[in-house]
């Protein structure tokens, strides 16, 4: 089955301890992102990654890093998590980059929830 | 930097009522625009994408417009359903802004039976 996968689901962390929340897609898209979700402040894009090693910041990066180091894999680093980082995290991906014109959709995770305390 | 704006925030409507769901964005120079359904607790599944050229998509009961010059896009639904219920996000990519996607806040549709 076609599908992004985002783990783990539900994460409750401490202020300062690194986590990773990963995200694995298999369809062979070049296009990944991540984005943050909050209420009143709707989906953020934090990072996005045109194709393996090619990766650029999106509206709100500050505290996260990405890695793209293989083709199906993106995940996004909190080194140093803080309280305003909880929020519920989306990793999408598609074929190629909608902007350029292309009629490929993206495909969204599931979620992943994260309580930073 | 690109904005996208939706109204309404919030629609209940009962069963059976046709509507329509507005998106705005302020940089008009895209390709396309993507509408997305989001269910509680779940992640986004793409409804329609429109490219510029076509100024309507249509799939089901949903039918999808874009107007770049007036910078506007429209989510029709047809003869909707309590299933129906969901929040409907739109998104623009960022204009010259490559890899940049930008979503509405979104629009809470409650149909009731």
């Amino acid at each position: 089955e076609a599908q992004v996968t985002q783990n783990p689901r539900y994460l409750i962390t401490v202020t300062g301890k690194k986590l990773t929340v990963t995200c694995s897609q298999n369809m062979n898209h070049e296009y990944m992102s991540w984005y943050r979700q909050d209420p009143g402040l709707g989906l953020r894009q934090i990072y996005y990654s045109m194709n393996v090693e090619v990766t650029d910041k999106g509206d709100v990066p500050e505290g996260y890093k990405v890695s793209r180091k293989e083709k199906r894999n993106f995940p996004l680093i909190l080194e140093s998590p803080s309280p305003n980082q909880t929020s519920l995290y989306f990793c999408a991906s598609s074929l190629a980059w909608v902007g350029s014109g292309s009629n490929e959709k993206l495909f969204f995770g599931s979620g992943t929830q994260l309580s930073v305390l | 930097k690109q904005e996208v704006t939706q109204i309404p925030a919030a629609l209940s409507v009962p069963e059976g009522e046709n509507l329509v769901l507005n998106c705005s964005f302020t940089d008009s120079a895209i390709y396309n625009l993507q509408w997305f359904r989001q269910d509680p607790g779940k992640g986004l599944t793409s409804l329609l994408l429109i490219q510029s050229s076509q100024r309507e998509q249509t799939s089901g009961r949903l039918n999808a417009s874009l107007d770049k010059s007036s910078g506007r896009s429209t989510l029709y639904i047809a003869a909707s359903q309590p299933g129906d219920s969901a929040t409907y996000l739109c998104a623009a990519p960022g204009g010259t802004s490559y890899g940049k996607l930008t979503f509405g806040q979104g629009t809470i549709l409650t149909v009731h039976p």
